[in-house]
């Protein structure tokens, strides 16, 4: 049971040019979003967040959008710059669910962006 | 300095082997997490301990032990390993977001 999705398991775009990377979730209970980005061999490490009073937060070059009704979520790069390129997963959480200061962070599967220079 | 360390980074074993893997954050925080990414590239949430007591306990087999000796660590340790344990395991650490670690490739034959 997927409740996170990320349909695309790969993007290629152009140095320069806008990335867009989409994320869609089952869980209406869900109202915290996060995308993290990961290299190879690395951890992922965090990029942006959205909380589902907004519909949008943006952070330099990387705006998050949120469509509650649609239930999806859209990440947006831009410009696009080579050392983008990376797996960026999409994560979602009941922000109320938290025991002992746990949260439970579900993850999609990622996305594999590249950016040709 | 590295935030969320751990060791192994890869660990290659024999089916029936009990092994463990190391983690240990240097940020102060209180909670930690165990996740498993398998080769379908699922990265899912199996433990979380905040202040070396158990929290999340994602319906993981019992072969799988978290031991937390201290705040700042928390070891996984997988008894009778199986084919199906091949995986990247992933430990993390949170205050207000999770802080993941490298990860440890474990192969099992």
């Amino acid at each position: 049971d997927q409740q996170v999705k990320q349909n695309s398991p790969s993007l290629s775009v152009q140095e320069g040019r806008i990335s867009i990377l989409n994320c869609d979730y089952t869980n209406s209970m869900f109202d915290y979003f996060l995308w993290y980005k990961k290299y190879p061999a690395e951890g992922p490490t965090f990029l942006i967040s959205i909380s589902s009073i907004k519909d949008k937060n943006e952070d330099g070059r990387f705006t998050v959008f949120l469509n509650k009704s649609a239930k999806h979520l859209s990440l947006h790069i831009v410009p696009s710059q080579p050392g983008d390129s990376a797996v960026y997963f999409c994560a979602a959480s009941v922000a109320g669910e938290t025991q002992g200061g746990s949260e439970k962070l579900v993850f999609g599967k990622g996305t594999k962006l590249t950016v040709n220079p | 300095d590295t935030a969320v360390s751990q060791t192994p980074k890869y660990l290659v074993t024999q089916m029936g082997n009990d092994k463990s893997i190391k983690c240990e954050q240097n940020l102060g925080h209180d909670t930690m997490y165990w996740y498993k990414q398998d080769s379908k590239k699922f990265l899912k949430i199996m433990f979380s301990y905040n202040n070396k007591e158990l929290i999340i306990n994602e319906t993981v087999p019992n072969r799988f032990s978290p031991k937390s000796p201290d705040k700042a660590h928390l070891n996984l340790h997988i008894n009778s390993l199986e084919l199906g344990d091949s995986a990247v395991y992933f430990c993390a650490s949170k205050k207000d977001l999770q802080y993941f670690g490298p990860g440890t490739r474990l192969t099992v034959l």
